[in-house]
């Protein structure tokens, strides 16, 4: 079965620094989606990843996922409070159109 | 955007009574619905895919007769926890599928506290 595993699972940041945080598939990935969650509460659809190489920009945050489509990146550039948060991806399953198999998500501070 | 809602956002029941979470696509119609049990620090899990107009599919070690789903209605689906147990206590989140790319729209989590 397909596993997703992020890196790392929690990350201490500077505000203003920059930061990057993995996401790597056991297996080729078919939809690549990237969210946002902040403490008991849901999640924020942040970006969406298919062709490998893709690279999708939001504001401050960048998201690539290879050229092998197995192992996605997301880079918050000059981090702020506001980014705070667990940052969870999720990997569309081979065997359903909607559901989508999950990373264990890495915990975001930002140090003020 | 697409708007999913939950309610209630927070229960504390004791134990052995049943509790009903509701879920909402307050913009659009959700034909799949997903729900989701969240452990602390612990990933999402998948417990059920809801679909209107029919019975819910439920993944693998998740009790149908302990979380009953039902999905009536193009815009709202119902997770009932049935004599529920302090080990059900946990952070239930659910989801509708919705765009171009199927994404799916989170709602806001329920906390589930049971005594």
């Amino acid at each position: 079965s397909q596993e997703l595993e992020q890196s790392p699972q929690s990350l201490i940041v500077q505000e203003g620094k920059n930061l990057t945080i993995n996401c790597t598939s056991s297996k080729t990935l078919y939809g690549l989606y990237w969210y946002k969650q902040k403490y008991g509460e849901g999640l924020i659809f942040l970006m969406m990843l298919q062709k490998g190489g893709e690279e999708k920009s939001h504001e401050k945050i960048t998201a690539k996922l290879d050229e092998k489509k197995q192992q996605s990146s997301l880079h918050i550039t000059a981090s702020q409070p506001s980014h705070a948060g667990i940052y969870l991806c999720g990997a569309g399953r081979m065997d359903s159109n909607y559901q989508l198999i999950w990373g264990a998500g890495t915990k975001l501070i930002i140090k003020p | 955007g697409a708007v999913v809602s939950q309610h209630p956002s927070r229960v504390i029941c004791k134990s052995g009574t049943s509790v009903k979470i509701e879920c909402r696509s307050l913009d659009f119609q959700a034909t799949t619905m997903f729900w989701y049990r969240q452990f602390p620090k612990k990933s999402l899990m998948l417990m059920a895919t809801s679909n209107e107009g029919s019975k819910a599919t439920y993944e693998q070690g998740v009790e149908k007769d302990k979380f009953l789903i039902n999905h009536a209605s193009l815009t709202l689906s119902t997770l009932t926890v049935t004599s529920a147990h302090p080990e059900d206590s946990s952070f239930y989140i659910c989801s509708a599928i919705a765009g171009p790319n199927n994404e799916q729209f989170f709602g806001p989590g329920t906390r589930l506290t049971v005594l």
